[in-house]
């Protein structure tokens, strides 16, 4: 079956980096696209960006162009998603999420869902 | 970029109840529309996308409808699992955007 997960929770001090992984298997790791989207506590789901496991390709919602570096190793079929210059307003749940291309219109368009990463950004 | 707005932003309702979820899209997105239910402290699951295609698994008393600017989420008869925040999310164009959540609660 199909499994998505993520590394574990995350306590930075504010303009530190965190590094996110999310290890995929049940599945052709290079066949589906990853996206990567938020959720602040208590609030709603922001999406972030997605990452071509074949071709390393990406793309970014502009929020988070300068900030935020998406990689994968195939050889383990592991995702890693990268925030620097982190703020308070970066504490957040955040979600891998396989994706059947990288073509908005691609349907499913989010079909399964990592467990979530809990960064905590505080000084 | 496209906007999604969720209405009511909470539901009280009893087991038993029809419920019914609205989301409008700032511009139109065709049938590009997908919602997901989330329980506290889980990632969203998947219901529906296109508008209307159900995902696998997922219970005959959901329903979809709607195209362009307006869509909605319904629940034929609500279940005691059903009490949850369901979220409507376009894919028509990027960046991708997600309604702001509608929390259904037990009345």
């Amino acid at each position: 079956q199909v499994q998505l997960v993520q590394s574990g929770a995350e306590v930075k001090k504010p303009g530190a980096s965190v590094k996110v992984s999310c290890k995929a298997s049940g599945y052709t790791f290079t066949d589906y696209y990853f996206h990567w989207v938020r959720q602040a506590p208590g609030q709603g789901l922001q999406w972030m960006g997605w990452i071509n496991p074949n071709s390393g390709d990406t793309n970014f919602a502009q929020r988070f162009q300068d900030n935020v570096t998406l990689t994968r190793d195939t050889s383990i079929s592991t995702v890693y998603m990268e925030l620097s210059s982190l703020t308070s307003d970066d504490t957040a749940v955040y979600y891998c999420v396989r994706a059947t291309c990288g073509g908005a219109t691609c349907s499913p368009p989010l079909d399964y869902w990592g467990q979530g990463t809990l960064v905590t950004v505080s000084s | 970029d496209i906007q999604m707005t969720q209405s009511p932003s909470t539901l009280s309702a009893s087991v038993g109840d029809r419920v019914t979820i609205t989301c409008r899209a700032s511009q139109s997105i065709g049938v590009w529309l997908a919602w997901y239910q989330q329980k506290p402290g889980k990632a969203p699951n998947p219901l529906i996308y296109k508008a209307s295609t159900l995902e696998g698994g997922v219970p005959l008393r959901f329903s979809g409808s709607g195209s362009g600017t307006e869509f909605t989420l319904t629940i034929s008869s609500l279940q005691p699992d059903d009490f949850a925040t369901y979220y409507c999310q376009q894919y028509d164009k990027y960046p991708l955007a997600f309604g702001g959540g509608t929390k259904v609660e037990i009345k």
